[in-house]
């Protein structure tokens, strides 16, 4: 069972506005990461760490900017929020078990509407 | 074009029928990933494999690396297993995914 959270799962704000959004996981797992999806759209990965104090830009271009402090902890922050960045953000952890591969598991996402 | 390429991109069924979902990849890779995402959003790993073939329940997944084609099958369908179907890979010597664009399959009862 996965124990990867986000908050907030619904956000609604204005043009302008600085936001957070949370991403916690509980199984020690060293690999975070963060994408991006439009409806009916792929996942493009915006964001990714590989451990503490590690953090890397993805595939896709993003305007928002990460941290990774703690092992458990992978926020993701827009300074100035604008219509564009209206999409899901979600994230997901893994860790190298049993090889030379990792089974990504995924939070429930944030639905994000900038007005 | 994409190097992760699914099909079909869309599949509606009928309660009981045995379903199968196509992907094609044209990179090395060292695993595969099919996810499930339900309209809420939210996405679970159904199975990671990088060779031969998984079962779990009414899910089986199997994987030709020679081919570069993997094959997800639900059997005995059910509106339930609704949702889109995503298949990832984890390229070789990389540890990121990349994504298929996704089967919405619809089983109606």
């Amino acid at each position: 069972e996965a124990d990867i959270y986000q908050t907030p799962r619904y956000l609604v704000i204005g043009t302008g506005k600085k936001i957070t959004l949370e991403c916690s996981q509980t199984m020690g797992h060293d690999k975070m990461y963060w994408y991006q999806q439009d409806p009916g759209m792929e996942l493009h990965l915006i964001h990714y760490s590989y451990g503490v104090n590690s953090t890397e830009k993805g595939d896709l271009s993003s305007e928002s900017t990460v941290s990774r402090i703690r092992t458990e902890h992978f926020p993701l922050t827009l300074e100035s929020a604008r219509p564009s960045h209206t999409s899901q953000y979600l994230c997901a952890s893994s860790t190298l078990a049993g090889g030379n591969y990792n089974e990504q598991f995924f939070g429930p996402g944030t639905r994000l509407t900038v007005l | 074009k994409n190097e992760v390429e699914q099909s079909p991109q869309n599949l509606t069924a009928q309660e009981g029928e045995f379903i199968t979902i196509n992907c094609s990849y044209s990179v090395g890779i060292s695993a595969l990933h099919w996810l499930q995402q339900h309209p809420g959003g939210g996405i679970v790993s159904l199975f990671m494999l990088s060779s031969g073939k998984k079962k779990h329940g009414r899910l089986i997944a199997t994987i030709n690396i020679q081919e570069k084609h993997s094959s997800l099958h639900i059997t005995a369908s059910h509106p339930r297993d609704s949702a889109v179907y995503i298949c990832a890979v984890l390229k070789g010597g990389a540890q990121k995914l990349v994504f298929g664009q996704g089967t919405r399959l619809t089983i109606n009862p």
